[in-house]
């Protein structure tokens, strides 16, 4: 069974920092990892979608690599700044299956 | 272009009744998920639907319904609510169900149950 873990569960980091939030996943057969942003009561933002044949896609200040091999991913966040803060969730598909596994997030709190 | 649509935004139930959310994806999207939010969680997957039929199916309890529409929009339906089915209910479409495509989320439901 596929499990999704998110360390650390909680960040907070001054204004303009680099910062990277680490995902890791047991079952190294999956069809792709997505990066998502949820602020408070709200619905999910797609950041970056990495397909599992690829090493790392880059959006602006964000770069997300993935290594399947060993079941990680980290999401790097460039000059960080407080509209950033948000919860970030990982989640990888599955074999030939569509839904999503989802970590539990890492809310990140960026301070001015 | 709008995005994925969900309504209603907040609702409160009491125990036992049924509740019905809806969604509509976002445009040239034929594919509807949906799933659960406890509060500190990340979301469960509930069930898919592709061409007006479930597809695939989380560890949910057959209280948990829905339905696809010719226009690609989809229902939930809760029967029966307990306390635990408290939680932010999303939707998200795609193109296709294989995974392969980048789903897109709308902004939820927050059903309460009391």
């Amino acid at each position: 069974k596929q499990e999704v873990t998110q360390i650390p569960a909680a960040l907070s980091v001054p204004e303009g920092e680099n910062l990277v939030l680490n995902c890791s996943f047991t079952d190294s057969a999956i069809y792709n990892l997505q990066w998502f942003r949820q602020d408070p009561g709200k619905g999910l933002t797609s950041l970056l979608l990495i397909q599992s044949s690829q090493r790392e896609q880059t959006s602006g200040r964000l770069n997300a690599s993935l290594d399947k091999s060993s079941g990680r991913s980290t999401l790097y966040i460039a000059a960080s700044q407080p509209g950033d803060s948000a919860t970030y969730l990982c989640a990888v598909t599955g074999g030939s299956q569509g839904n999503l596994i989802f970590g539990k997030g890492t809310k990140l709190s960026v301070k001015p | 272009d709008a995005g994925v649509t969900q309504s209603p935004t907040h609702l409160i139930k009491t125990r036992g009744q049924q509740v019905t959310l809806r969604c509509s994806p976002k445009s040239g999207h034929d594919t509807v998920s949906w799933y659960q939010q406890a509060l500190g969680q990340g979301p469960q997957f509930i069930f898919q639907y592709y061409e007006e039929e479930e597809r695939q199916r989380g560890n949910f309890p057959d209280r948990f319904s829905g339905h696809q529409f010719p226009n690609y929009s989809s229902e939930l339906n809760v029967n029966a609510l307990l306390l635990g089915d408290s939680a932010l209910y999303l939707c998200a479409s795609s193109r296709g169900p294989g995974g392969v495509e980048k789903l897109f989320f709308g902004s939820g439901t927050q059903l309460s149950v009391l």
